[in-house]
């Protein structure tokens, strides 16, 4: 089955500063990978997402980029807020249905 | 509108007592998950019905089953709950290979 790993698992960055989550998967198969954003006491929330037939997507100040090749796909968010603090996780499809996610980062934006 | 709802948010059963979560869809969404969130972890998929075809992680343990009567509802059985079955509880649908929506979640705890 599918595996993901993320990295890094803890990042504190200052107000307005870019942020980089990286994660790779082992399912050569795998087609779709979203990103999702969790609040303490929430479900995760759907932040962007990106196919497998697109290198790169861009919504505002977030930003996914994929390399089917290496298997690795990374979220990049610009001008960080503190409302940006929360855990965010990677995912990748598992024969095209389900979702298996990475183990999260805990994304810390000081003002 | 809440698109996936799961009831209770909140609970609390005994050791070795049988308890039900449940879950409901508005989206008519043919795929439902149901994920085991313990603290400060990733999401870890317990398994998944696509339509009425039930797939169980290799993993689950047996004490953990689900049901799902019709497209909207889907249940959560916990036949012998332990101390370490303690978590949140996240259910999920999507359709084929797209976004998940995730609900709320239930917190469940095991005294």
């Amino acid at each position: 089955g599918e595996n993901v790993e993320q990295h890094p698992s803890t990042l504190s960055v200052q107000e307005g500063d870019s942020a980089v989550i990286k994660c790779t998967y082992s399912d050569s198969a795998s087609n779709y990978f979203p990103w999702y954003k969790q609040e303490l006491g929430k479900g995760p929330q759907l932040i962007i997402d990106i196919r497998s037939n697109v290198g790169e997507k861009k919504d505002q100040r977030i930003a996914v980029t994929l390399n089917k090749t290496a298997k690795h796909f990374s979220l990049h968010i610009t001008e960080t807020q503190p409302e940006d603090s929360a855990v965010y996780f990677c995912a990748a499809d598992q024969a095209g249905t389900a979702l298996i996610f990475g183990k999260g980062t805990t994304l810390s934006v000081s003002s | 509108d809440a698109m996936v709802i799961q009831n209770p948010r909140y609970q609390v059963t005994q050791f070795g007592k049988p308890v039900t979560l449940s879950c409901s869809q508005t989206l008519n969404h043919n795929v439902m998950y149901w994920y085991q969130q313990k603290s400060s972890q990733a999401p870890k998929l317990l398994f998944h019905y696509y339509d009425k075809d039930f797939n169980n992680e290799a993993d689950t343990p047996d004490n953990f089953q689900s049901r799902r009567p019709n497209t909207s509802f889907c249940f959560l059985d916990i036949r012998s709950p332990g101390l370490g079955d303690a978590a949140m509880y996240l259910c999920a649908t999507s359709t084929m290979n797209t976004e998940a929506f995730f609900g709320q979640g239930t917190r469940l705890t095991v005294v």
